[in-house]
Protein backbone atom coordinates (compact mmCIF):
# COMPACT_ATOMS: atom_id res chain seq x y z
CA UNK A 1 0.00 0.00 0.00
CA UNK A 2 1.55 3.42 -1.32
CA UNK A 3 1.81 6.02 1.11
CA UNK A 4 2.07 6.99 5.07
CA UNK A 5 0.54 4.60 7.92
CA UNK A 6 -0.06 5.85 11.20
CA UNK A 7 -0.93 3.73 14.55
CA UNK A 8 -2.97 3.62 16.34
CA UNK A 9 -5.62 5.44 15.09
CA UNK A 10 -7.20 6.57 18.20
CA UNK A 11 -5.97 6.26 21.99
CA UNK A 12 -7.11 7.34 25.51
CA UNK A 13 -4.22 7.60 27.82
CA UNK A 14 -3.73 7.84 31.38
CA UNK A 15 -1.73 11.15 32.40
CA UNK A 16 2.17 10.10 33.30
CA UNK A 17 2.02 7.29 30.68
CA UNK A 18 4.11 7.19 28.13
CA UNK A 19 2.96 6.50 24.56
CA UNK A 20 4.73 5.86 20.84
CA UNK A 21 2.87 6.90 18.02
CA UNK A 22 4.08 5.41 14.98
CA UNK A 23 4.26 6.15 11.38
CA UNK A 24 5.44 4.46 8.15
CA UNK A 25 5.96 5.64 4.86
CA UNK A 26 6.85 3.61 1.77
CA UNK A 27 7.73 6.32 -0.84
CA UNK A 28 11.47 6.40 0.12
CA UNK A 29 10.74 10.22 1.04
CA UNK A 30 13.55 11.34 2.79
CA UNK A 31 12.08 14.26 5.41
CA UNK A 32 9.33 12.83 7.60
CA UNK A 33 7.35 15.58 9.98
CA UNK A 34 5.38 15.54 13.08
CA UNK A 35 2.43 17.42 13.72
CA UNK A 36 -0.38 18.13 16.12
CA UNK A 37 -3.59 19.89 15.05
CA UNK A 38 -6.12 21.59 17.67
CA UNK A 39 -9.11 23.27 16.88
CA UNK A 40 -8.69 27.02 16.07
CA UNK A 41 -4.42 26.49 16.41
CA UNK A 42 -3.78 24.57 12.88
CA UNK A 43 -0.95 22.72 12.55
CA UNK A 44 1.95 22.98 14.09
CA UNK A 45 4.85 21.22 13.75
CA UNK A 46 6.40 19.41 16.92
CA UNK A 47 9.83 17.28 15.10
CA UNK A 48 10.56 16.66 12.05
CA UNK A 49 14.10 14.39 10.02
CA UNK A 50 15.22 15.56 6.86
CA UNK A 51 17.19 12.58 6.27
CA UNK A 52 17.41 9.14 8.44
CA UNK A 53 19.56 9.88 11.08
CA UNK A 54 18.96 12.95 11.61
CA UNK A 55 16.33 15.32 13.55
CA UNK A 56 15.10 18.97 14.18
CA UNK A 57 12.67 20.69 16.75
CA UNK A 58 10.03 22.58 15.50
CA UNK A 59 7.70 25.30 16.70
CA UNK A 60 6.37 22.82 20.18
CA UNK A 61 9.12 19.93 20.50
CA UNK A 62 8.54 20.25 24.28
CA UNK A 63 7.45 16.73 25.99
CA UNK A 64 7.94 14.72 22.68
CA UNK A 65 11.08 12.92 21.57
CA UNK A 66 11.69 11.18 17.72
CA UNK A 67 14.54 9.10 16.05
CA UNK A 68 15.29 8.18 12.58
CA UNK A 69 16.66 5.02 12.37
CA UNK A 70 15.72 4.35 8.88
CA UNK A 71 13.99 6.01 6.17
CA UNK A 72 10.42 4.59 6.28
CA UNK A 73 9.96 4.81 10.48
CA UNK A 74 9.89 8.29 12.33
CA UNK A 75 8.16 7.35 15.90
CA UNK A 76 6.90 9.77 18.00
CA UNK A 77 6.92 9.60 22.16
CA UNK A 78 5.56 10.95 24.86
CA UNK A 79 7.77 10.45 27.81
CA UNK A 80 4.92 11.21 30.55
CA UNK A 81 1.46 11.95 29.00
CA UNK A 82 -0.36 15.79 30.06
CA UNK A 83 -3.93 16.67 29.25
CA UNK A 84 -2.21 19.35 27.26
CA UNK A 85 -1.34 17.07 24.82
CA UNK A 86 -4.67 16.02 23.96
CA UNK A 87 -4.69 16.83 19.93
CA UNK A 88 -5.09 15.26 16.43
CA UNK A 89 -1.05 13.86 15.38
CA UNK A 90 -0.96 13.75 11.95
CA UNK A 91 2.82 12.35 10.25
CA UNK A 92 3.96 13.90 7.19
CA UNK A 93 6.78 13.15 4.58
CA UNK A 94 8.02 15.36 1.33
CA UNK A 95 10.90 13.95 -0.83
CA UNK A 96 13.23 16.26 0.69
CA UNK A 97 13.46 19.12 3.25
CA UNK A 98 13.60 22.09 0.62
CA UNK A 99 11.83 24.56 -1.92
CA UNK A 100 8.87 22.98 -3.25
CA UNK A 101 8.01 19.05 -2.41
CA UNK A 102 5.04 19.24 -1.17
CA UNK A 103 3.89 16.98 1.86
CA UNK A 104 2.10 14.09 2.38
CA UNK A 105 0.08 13.26 5.57
CA UNK A 106 -0.80 10.18 7.21
CA UNK A 107 -4.56 9.67 8.53
CA UNK A 108 -3.72 11.24 12.15
CA UNK A 109 -3.59 9.55 15.32
CA UNK A 110 -6.50 11.28 17.85
CA UNK A 111 -5.07 10.86 21.19
CA UNK A 112 -6.49 11.45 24.54
CA UNK A 113 -5.11 11.97 27.40
CA UNK A 114 -6.51 11.83 30.58
CA UNK B 1 7.34 33.41 14.95
CA UNK B 2 5.40 32.93 11.53
CA UNK B 3 2.44 34.94 10.79
CA UNK B 4 -0.42 33.16 8.42
CA UNK B 5 -4.09 34.76 8.46
CA UNK B 6 -6.57 33.41 6.69
CA UNK B 7 -10.82 34.02 7.37
CA UNK B 8 -12.33 31.22 9.57
CA UNK B 9 -15.35 30.26 8.06
CA UNK B 10 -17.07 31.31 4.44
CA UNK B 11 -19.81 30.19 2.99
CA UNK B 12 -21.30 29.89 -0.37
CA UNK B 13 -23.75 28.22 -2.57
CA UNK B 14 -23.29 25.60 -5.17
CA UNK B 15 -22.40 26.38 -8.45
CA UNK B 16 -20.71 30.35 -6.96
CA UNK B 17 -17.21 31.39 -6.36
CA UNK B 18 -15.33 31.68 -3.39
CA UNK B 19 -12.33 33.25 -3.07
CA UNK B 20 -9.97 32.42 0.09
CA UNK B 21 -7.39 34.87 1.27
CA UNK B 22 -4.34 34.25 3.10
CA UNK B 23 -1.82 36.58 4.59
CA UNK B 24 1.25 36.10 5.78
CA UNK B 25 4.47 37.67 7.60
CA UNK B 26 7.25 34.81 8.14
CA UNK B 27 11.30 35.10 8.59
CA UNK B 28 11.77 33.90 4.80
CA UNK B 29 10.28 32.55 2.02
CA UNK B 30 10.57 29.31 0.09
CA UNK B 31 7.15 28.85 -1.39
CA UNK B 32 3.28 28.79 -0.32
CA UNK B 33 1.03 25.69 -0.17
CA UNK B 34 -2.67 25.14 0.04
CA UNK B 35 -3.94 22.09 1.67
CA UNK B 36 -8.10 20.95 1.53
CA UNK B 37 -8.74 19.00 4.49
CA UNK B 38 -12.21 17.34 5.16
CA UNK B 39 -13.16 16.45 8.68
CA UNK B 40 -12.07 14.06 10.20
CA UNK B 41 -9.21 13.31 7.86
CA UNK B 42 -5.77 14.37 6.85
CA UNK B 43 -4.80 17.23 4.65
CA UNK B 44 -4.23 16.49 0.81
CA UNK B 45 -2.18 18.56 -1.40
CA UNK B 46 -4.14 20.94 -3.60
CA UNK B 47 -1.55 24.05 -4.97
CA UNK B 48 2.21 25.76 -4.65
CA UNK B 49 3.44 28.63 -5.52
CA UNK B 50 6.61 30.15 -5.30
CA UNK B 51 6.86 33.04 -8.41
CA UNK B 52 3.84 35.78 -8.15
CA UNK B 53 1.18 35.36 -10.22
CA UNK B 54 -1.71 32.89 -10.81
CA UNK B 55 -1.58 28.83 -11.56
CA UNK B 56 -4.49 27.29 -12.51
CA UNK B 57 -5.21 23.87 -11.68
CA UNK B 58 -8.91 22.93 -13.14
CA UNK B 59 -11.76 24.30 -10.78
CA UNK B 60 -8.77 25.58 -8.68
CA UNK B 61 -6.55 28.29 -9.01
CA UNK B 62 -4.02 29.98 -6.37
CA UNK B 63 -2.70 33.29 -6.89
CA UNK B 64 0.68 34.86 -4.92
CA UNK B 65 2.00 38.22 -4.27
CA UNK B 66 5.41 37.78 -2.57
CA UNK B 67 5.93 41.90 -1.79
CA UNK B 68 2.48 41.85 -0.62
CA UNK B 69 2.18 38.90 1.35
CA UNK B 70 -0.53 37.70 -0.22
CA UNK B 71 -2.29 34.83 -1.50
CA UNK B 72 -5.52 33.52 -2.43
CA UNK B 73 -7.20 30.36 -3.45
CA UNK B 74 -10.25 30.42 -5.59
CA UNK B 75 -12.31 28.01 -5.46
CA UNK B 76 -14.86 27.98 -8.65
CA UNK B 77 -18.08 26.11 -9.84
CA UNK B 78 -18.30 25.20 -6.37
CA UNK B 79 -20.04 21.56 -5.55
CA UNK B 80 -20.90 20.23 -2.56
CA UNK B 81 -17.96 17.62 -2.19
CA UNK B 82 -16.05 21.09 -1.80
CA UNK B 83 -17.49 21.71 1.73
CA UNK B 84 -14.26 21.60 3.84
CA UNK B 85 -11.38 23.56 5.44
CA UNK B 86 -8.64 25.10 3.44
CA UNK B 87 -5.14 25.31 4.82
CA UNK B 88 -2.60 28.05 3.72
CA UNK B 89 0.93 26.68 4.71
CA UNK B 90 4.04 29.14 3.57
CA UNK B 91 8.02 27.38 3.96
CA UNK B 92 10.47 29.94 5.28
CA UNK B 93 14.32 29.99 5.51
CA UNK B 94 14.84 27.38 7.30
CA UNK B 95 12.42 25.63 4.81
CA UNK B 96 10.21 24.57 7.59
CA UNK B 97 5.97 24.74 6.91
CA UNK B 98 3.88 27.18 8.97
CA UNK B 99 0.04 26.46 8.69
CA UNK B 100 -2.54 29.37 8.84
CA UNK B 101 -5.53 27.89 11.39
CA UNK B 102 -8.32 27.23 8.41
CA UNK B 103 -10.81 28.16 6.55
CA UNK B 104 -13.93 26.36 6.81
CA UNK B 105 -15.87 26.66 3.54
CA UNK B 106 -19.51 25.81 3.65
CA UNK B 107 -21.06 25.07 0.45
CA UNK B 108 -24.87 25.37 0.77
CA UNK B 109 -27.39 23.68 -2.08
Amino acid sequence: IAGITQAPTSQILAAGRRMTLRCTQDMRHNAMYWYRQDLGLGLRLIHYSNTAGTTGKGEVPDGYSVSRANTDDFPLTLASAVPSQTSVYFCASSESGGEGNEQFFGPGTRLTVL
Amino acid sequence: GQNIDQPTEMTATEGAIVQINCTYQTSGFNGLFWYQQHAGEAPTFLSYNVLDGLEEKGRFSSFLSRSKGYSYLLLKELQMKDSASYLCAVKDSDYKLSFGAGTTVTVRA
